[in-house]
């Protein structure tokens, strides 16, 4: 089966750092490009990132470009935000989406399945 | 405000059909696959039409998707209180180099 997993979420005081995970099984997560998605509470989706499996290409929306780092480690199957100077407007959940298909492009809105998501409060 | 335009309601009644709408530009609609995601009340989005008109595996054919120009739409027929939900449409801007979201489109099944 396959299954994403979110964690690192919490509240932060704004100005603060999080680091968001996902773990990954159930697929060859080396073979497919992986995304974060958010949702403010009450609001829409938002894209924040994407990182192609080599990790050759990524990128960004540009309300977090130069703030979030995208990574990943294909040897631990797992998908990292590193968020850094955060703002109120960060506040969200947090989804760890992948891929459709393991040979869509990178620049694609083809997500599925969806991690459960990890709340992110940036609060004083 | 969202780049794809997506009215923020709708509803029918059981059995019947209905559509709704997501219209965007050339730079993103215009010339990229269109996705459409559905999502249940306290739970995690869900692709629901892929490539424009494509349905994965699991989802009834009483979902279907269409694409014209800059313009595209989720249509549900013989509709189900199951199907109450929020539809977001989306896909990847060029101009932006982002996804792009509409706003989400909440069906009421009355």
């Amino acid at each position: 089966e396959v299954q994403l997993v979110e964690s690192g979420g919490g509240l932060v005081k704004p100005g603060g750092s999080l680091r968001l995970s996902c773990a990954a099984s159930g697929f060859t997560f080396s073979a497919y490009t992986m995304n974060w998605v958010r949702q403010a509470p009450g609001k829409g989706l938002e894209w924040v990132s994407v990182l192609s499996g080599s990790s050759s290409y990524m990128y960004y929306a540009d309300s977090v470009r130069g703030r979030f780092i995208i990574s990943r480690d294909n040897a631990k199957n797992s998908l990292y935000l590193q968020m850094n100077s955060l703002r109120a407007e960060d506040t969200a959940v947090y989804y760890c989406a992948r891929a459709h298909s393991d040979t869509q492009p990178v620049q694609t809105g083809g997500f599925d399945p969806w991690g459960q998501g990890t709340l992110v409060t940036v609060s004083s | 405000q969202s780049v794809l335009t997506q009215p923020p309601s709708a509803s029918g009644t059981p059995g019947q059909r209905v559509t709704i709408s997501c219209s965007g530009s050339s730079s993103n609609i215009g010339s990229n696959y269109v996705y459409w995601y559905q999502q249940l009340p306290g739970t995690a989005p869900k692709l629901l039409i892929y490539k424009n008109n494509q349905r994965p595996s699991g989802v009834p054919d009483r979902f279907s998707g269409s694409k014209s120009g800059t313009s595209t739409s989720l249509a549900i027929s013989g509709l189900r209180s199951e199907d109450e939900a929020d539809y977001y449409c989306a896909a990847w801007d060029d101009s932006l180099s982002s996804v792009v979201f509409g706003g989400g489109t909440k069906l009421t099944v009355l």
